[in-house]
């Protein structure tokens, strides 16, 4: 069972509307991640955070943004959405202090965006 | 740069037979290899891990998963399909001493036929 949360599980929504996907880790993780999974079934990462107060873009360019100021609680918040963000999105989380710790993946979001 | 490479984007094997799926990777440095698998509507679940030592590394469910350095490969294996281990199959890698940048493959489609 997945110590890591994702809601909404899906959500359409209409173009120019501000969302937000949650996400929140009951491990204690430092680092996290955001991931965005296309059709083909690629990952792409978008966003990553070593902790509170830490974010970094990932190797895909994103117009989301993420903050970190609990532990526990890395968001996703896209201003304004477009049919090009229509993807799932995956959040991760992994220990700290190496890196050979496995991820630990949520359900994943799916997001229709019309 | 690191990358991985699933050079299958799917494989059918029948029920009982062995089952291979294929990975190599190129990094600079020492690698960490995992896997993961997806089942549908569902995050990714961690498999197995190399880390150093036994080439051999046994993990969930019965895979495993042998590191050959010399042909930068990790190939997932199961010696007997079932048909429950259908899903879709992802290798990553990340390099010792620095951040955890984790690189996934683009997957494989296992289909397990009865």
């Amino acid at each position: 069972e997945a110590d890591i949360y994702q809601t909404p599980r899906y959500l359409v929504i209409g173009t120019g509307k501000k969302i937000t996907l949650e996400c929140s880790q009951t491990m204690g993780h430092d680092k996290m991640y955001w991931y965005q999974q296309d059709p083909g079934m690629e990952l792409h990462l978008i966003h990553y955070s070593y902790g509170v107060n830490s974010t970094e873009k990932g190797d895909l360019s994103s117009e989301s943004t993420v903050s970190r100021i609990r532990t526990e609680h890395f968001p996703l918040t896209l201003e304004s959405a477009r049919p090009s963000h229509t993807s799932q999105y995956l959040c991760a989380s992994s220990k700290g202090g190496g890196d050979n710790s496995p991820l630990h993946f949520g359900n994943g979001t799916r997001l229709t965006v019309t | 740069a690191q990358s991985v490479a699933q050079p299958e984007d799917q494989v059918n094997v029948a029920e009982g037979n062995p089952l291979t799926v294929k990975c190599t990777y190129s990094v600079s440095g020492n690698p960490y290899l995992f896997w993961y698998v997806q089942y549908p509507n569902r995050g990714l679940q961690f498999l197995l891990k190399y880390i150093t030592g036994d080439n051999l590394v046994k993990g969930s469910y019965g895979f495993e998963a042998e590191f050959n350095k010399s042909q930068t490969s990790f190939h997932l294996k199961k010696p007997s399909a079932l048909v429950s281990d259908s899903a879709l199959y992802f290798c990553a890698v990340s390099v010792s001493g620095g951040y955890q940048k984790v690189t996934f493959g683009t997957g494989t489609k296992l289909q397990v036929i009865p």
